[in-house]
């Protein structure tokens, strides 16, 4: 069965540092993968997306996200922060047959200090 | 344009009531997805629509929960005898199905609570 853990409930950093969210995913096959960002009273946003080919993909916002097959593994990365990208990070499995539909991991709370 | 959008955006019962919440999709967008996002939890598949037809229901909790799709646009979830475990945010969301994969766009979703 599918399933995503994400690891970190609540990640702190300040304005300019460098940030990485972690994400763990279990499925059967060669997964398709998603980064989501929730504001509060926005609605998902998807950040990136994992199909195949290059294991670096490149997102919005200045996001890039990390594909590793033998780690199961699929980590959100952003060079420097800024206090806009406070919010609530979604990594996202997503089924192949079927629906279609996503399974999401548990959120990560990142908090921005000036 | 315009984007998914979810109507209302709060939603406030009491334990027993009956509650209808509305899924504007984007325009042309055949499919349609309804999750739930309860309280520090991700969001969690409910049904998935391909034009009018419920193709996937699985994540449908029991027999309160329905949700209808006449006329291939907007869609209605309803939630029968409402339980205070039912508070959560539902979350709607479009695509259009060509291809592999297609990206999910979602609404900002309804919030339900029951007293």
């Amino acid at each position: 069965a599918q399933s995503v853990t994400q690891p970190d409930i609540h990640i702190t950093v300040s304005e300019g540092a460098s940030l990485e969210l972690r994400c763990n995913y279990s499925y059967g096959a060669t997964p398709y993968l998603f980064w989501y960002v929730q504001s509060p009273g926005q609605g998902l946003q998807l950040l990136l997306k994992y199909f195949s080919g290059d294991t670096l993909v490149q997102g919005i916002k200045g996001f890039e996200a990390e594909f590793k097959r033998s780690q199961s593994s699929f980590n959100l990365r952003k060079p420097s922060v800024h206090w806009s990208d406070a919010a609530e990070y979604f990594c996202a499995v997503g089924r192949l047959t079927g629906a279609n539909n996503l399974f999401f991991g548990t959120g990560t709370r990142l908090t921005v200090i000036p | 344009g315009a984007g998914v959008s979810q109507t209302p955006s709060n939603k406030v019962t009491e334990k027993g009531k009956y509650v209808e919440l509305r899924c504007d999709p984007i325009s042309g967008h055949t499919a349609l997805y309804w999750y739930r996002q309860s309280l520090g939890q991700g969001p969690e598949f409910l049904i998935y629509f391909q034009g009018t037809g419920a193709a996937d229901d699985s994540g449908l909790p029991n027999d309160r929960f329905f949700a209808v799709r006449p006329e291939g646009s907007v869609s209605t979830l309803k939630i029968q005898r409402t339980e205070r475990g039912d508070s959560a945010v539902y979350l709607c969301a479009s695509s259009t199905r060509q291809g592999t994969y297609n990206e999910q766009f979602f609404g900002p979703g309804t919030r339900l609570t029951v007293l």
